[in-house]
């Protein structure tokens, strides 16, 4: 099952809001194929950031948002920090099988 | 709060077989379905396989079945991962995650362990 595809990279300034992008075909991340993101910091246990599209657990920061459309989610930073730089995944639920996006690398300026 | 901890990677020629372990603490591991979970720099984060409360119900990526043995020991609270006829791609970090509570595997992996190396390699 191919990847979700997520941006390599992006980048900003401390205090800047940044987006990730998470896309796939509608059996991956179409209507009725909830969104998840994970961060995963260097040498770290990666970290659920957000279920179900829009919701974050219990101890997330309110900086971190989802969202989605259609065909296509997005993770959005705002007022990015320093401790923010790790690199962040996207991820579905389709046919028995998790299928995780490309990973995107966030650096802060 | 939540720990696993993965052990049992290490070093192995094509062809090998190795046998990872994961110490799950601090919540019931008897309620929550169990996966293994793996990133490659290449292919990124990859699942594996995953197992009911029980231990009955068993799924495998497509790319381990028929050489990957996921189980489980509710007494010791521990997962395993037994893996045969390795290949070079099988190279990765493997991580132990947990998964729903409920009857079905659950959409996601709400807790991970620090994970562990498996490099193969002649």
């Amino acid at each position: 099952q191919a990847a979700l595809t997520q941006p390599p990279s992006v980048s900003g300034a401390p205090g800047q809001r940044v987006t990730i992008s998470c896309s796939g075909s509608s059996l991956e991340i179409g209507p009725g194929h909830d969104v998840y993101w994970y961060q995963h910091l260097p040498g770290a246990a990666p970290k659920l950031l957000i279920y179900a599209n829009d919701s974050r657990p219990s101890g997330v920061p309110d900086r971190f948002s989802g969202s989605r459309s259609p065909t296509s989610a997005s993770l959005a930073i705002t007022g990015l920090q320093a401790e923010d730089e790790a690199d962040y995944y996207c991820q579905s639920y389709s046919r028995l099988t998790y299928v995780f996006g490309t990973g995107t690398k966030v650096t802060v300026l | 709060e939540v720990q696993l901890v993965e052990s049992g990677g290490g070093s192995v020629q094509p062809g090998g077989s190795l046998r990872l372990s994961c110490k799950a603490s601090n919540f019931i591991f008897s309620n929550y379905w169990m996966s293994w979970v793996r990133h490659t720099p290449r292919k990124g984060l990859e699942w594996v396989a995953n197992i009911g409360q029980s231990g009955g119900a068993k799924y495998y990526a497509a790319s381990v079945r028929g050489r990957f043995t996921i189980s489980r020991s509710n007494a010791d609270h521990s997962l395993h991962l037994q893996m045969d006829a390795l290949r070079s791609e099988d190279t990765a970090i493997y991580y132990c995650t947990r998964g729903s509570s409920g009857e079905y595997p659950g959409f996601y992996f709400d807790f991970w362990g620090l994970g562990t190396l498996v490099t193969v390699s002649s």
